[in-house]
C-alpha cells in the first residue's frame, strides 16, 4: 500500500536559519505529492502540491520538487521566521484521488 | 461559513455511550472526506463522500463507526459503544470534485472517552 515517511522531529531552528524536512513516498502509479501545515490551534492547511514529475511547489518561500527518481518530496525554505513554527505534514493521493496518506508530521520551532 | 465547519469542537463522552460529530462543508463542495488524528498513529483516512455516496469507507476502523451525508452536504460521523481508544481529533475536509482541487481542513473534533 501507499506510504510516506518523514523525518523524525521535533526540529529547532533559529530564526533566518535554513530548513529541509524530508518527506520519502512509496505508491503504486503516478501520486500527487503535498505539503500540508498546522499551526497551532488551528486546522490543517494545504502549504503547497506538486501533480507530477520534477514538478515544483511553492509557497510563502517554502518549496518542494517532485523527485520520481528517488520518490522524495523534501521541504525546504532559505530563512526561517518564528511565524513558521508549526507541524508540517507530507501527504500523497492515490491515483483514484479518493483519500490523502500523511506521514507522522514533523514539529518545527523557530526561537528568535 | 466561509470554512469548512464542525462541530463539537470538544466533547468528553464515557465509554459505552454514542457520540454524533457533525461536519458543515464549505458550500458547493462536492467531495467530503473524515479523518482521525491521534497520538501514535498520525492522521488516518477514515472516508471518502462524493454527492451523498460513500465510494471508499474502507479506512472506518469497525462496524462501530458509520457516517452519513445527507443533501449533498452535512454529514454525520457516530461512533457507538465508545471505546477509550477512539479518543482523537477527528478531522472533516471538502473540496470541489476530488482530490486534484485543493483540500480544506475543518478545525476538528476533540473526542475524549473516559
Amino acid at each position: 500500500g501507499n506510504s510516506v515517511t518523514q523525518m523524525e522531529g521535533p526540529v529547532t531552528l533559529s530564526e533566518e536559519a535554513f530548513l529541509t524536512i524530508n518527506c520519502t513516498y512509496t505508491a503504486t502509479g503516478y501520486p500527487s505529492l503535498f505539503w500540508y501545515v498546522q499551526y497551532p490551534g488551528e486546522g490543517l492547511q494545504l502549504l503547497l502540491k506538486a501533480t507530477k514529475a520534477d514538478d515544483k511547489g511553492s509557497n510563502k518561500g517554502f518549496e518542494a520538487t517532485y523527485r520520481k527518481e528517488t520518490t522524495s518530496f523534501h521541504l525546504e525554505k532559505g530563512s526561517v521566521q518564528v511565524s513558521d513554527s508549526a507541524v508540517y505534514f507530507c501527504a500523497l493521493s492515490d491515483t483514484s484521488g479518493s483519500r490523502l496518506t500523511f506521514g507522522e508530521g514533523t514539529q518545527l520551532t523557530v526561537n528568535p | 461559513g466561509a470554512g469548512v465547519s464542525q462541530s463539537p469542537s470538544n466533547k468528553v463522552t464515557e465509554k459505552g455511550k454514542d457520540v454524533e460529530l457533525r461536519c458543515d462543508p464549505i458550500s458547493g463542495h462536492t467531495a467530503l472526506y473524515w479523518y482521525r488524528q491521534s497520538l501514535g498513529q498520525g492522521l488516518e483516512f477514515l472516508i471518502y463522500f462524493q454527492g451523498n455516496s460513500a465510494p471508499d469507507k474502507s479506512g472506518l476502523p469497525s462496524d462501530r463507526f458509520s457516517a452519513e451525508r445527507t443533501g449533498g452536504s452535512v454529514s454525520t460521523l457516530t461512533i457507538q459503544r465508545t471505546q477509550q481508544e477512539d479518543s482523537a481529533v477527528y478531522l472533516c475536509a471538502s473540496s470541489l470534485g476530488s482530490l486534484r482541487n485543493t483540500i480544506y481542513f475543518g478545525e476538528g473534533s476533540w473526542l475524549t472517552v473516559v
